[in-house]
């Protein structure tokens, strides 16, 4: 089945700094790759995809890069703010509408 | 319209005690999917239903824990004679059809404490 580490676990940047986080997944069959903010205390919530027939996505200050060759996808946060502090887990698609999630990346933007 | 809710929002009980967690899916959205989340840690995947295709219950950790859901509603999921490591938010998610690319939405989550 898939498999998908998540790096770093925590991360501090001071505000204005981008962040980046990266993901490598194992199966080349993949082909959706969402990533989801979890606020303290609150439910995950979808910020940006990817599918595998794109390179790159961007959304304002948020842009998702998938390399298929090396199995691998990063999310950059630009200027990041203080809202932007959160915990940010990236998923592979592995059939269906199945996901594996990373173990997850603390974010900390401080002011 | 409303999200995905689920029920009760915490739920303290003792070892050995059989629970029983609810989840409502968004009207419409035939894919219905249950994850632990340990204090910290990531999404661990336990059970995905699709429309009447029999459920995924690779991730189900033992078999103590089962769920059921009716039709395209509401789904349960039961954990019997709980131990102290079921302690976890246990969180539902819902999307609107079997196709690749949809997006899962996300419940509050029920927060299961194992005395």
């Amino acid at each position: 089945g898939e498999n998908v580490e998540q790096h770093p676990s925590t991360l501090s940047v001071q505000e204005g700094d981008s962040a980046v986080i990266k993901c490598t997944y194992s199966d080349s069959a993949s082909n959706y790759f969402p990533w989801y903010k979890q606020e303290l205390g609150k439910r995950p919530q979808l910020i940006i995809d990817i599918r595998s027939n794109v390179g790159e996505k961007k959304d304002q200050r948020i842009a998702v890069t998938l390399n298929k060759t090396a199995k691998h996808f990063s999310l950059h946060i630009t200027e990041t703010q203080p809202e932007d502090s959160a915990v940010y887990f990236c998923a592979a698609k592995e059939y269906g509408n199945k996901l594996v999630f990373g173990a997850g990346t603390i974010l900390r933007v401080k002011s | 319209g409303a999200g995905v809710s689920q029920s009760p929002s915490n739920k303290v009980t003792e070892k050995g005690k059989d629970v029983e967690l609810r989840c409502d899916p968004i009207s419409g959205h035939t894919a219905l999917y249950w994850y632990r989340q340990r204090l910290g840690q990531g999404l661990e995947f336990l059970i995905y239903f699709q429309g009447n295709s029999a459920p995924d219950k690779s991730g189900l950790p033992s078999d103590r824990f089962s769920a059921e859901r009716t039709g395209e509603s509401v789904s349960t999921l039961t954990i019997q004679r709980t131990q102290q490591e079921d302690s976890a938010v246990y969180l539902c998610a819902s999307s609107s059809s079997g196709s690749s690319y949809n997006e899962q939405f996300f419940g509050p989550g029920t927060r299961l404490t194992v005395l």
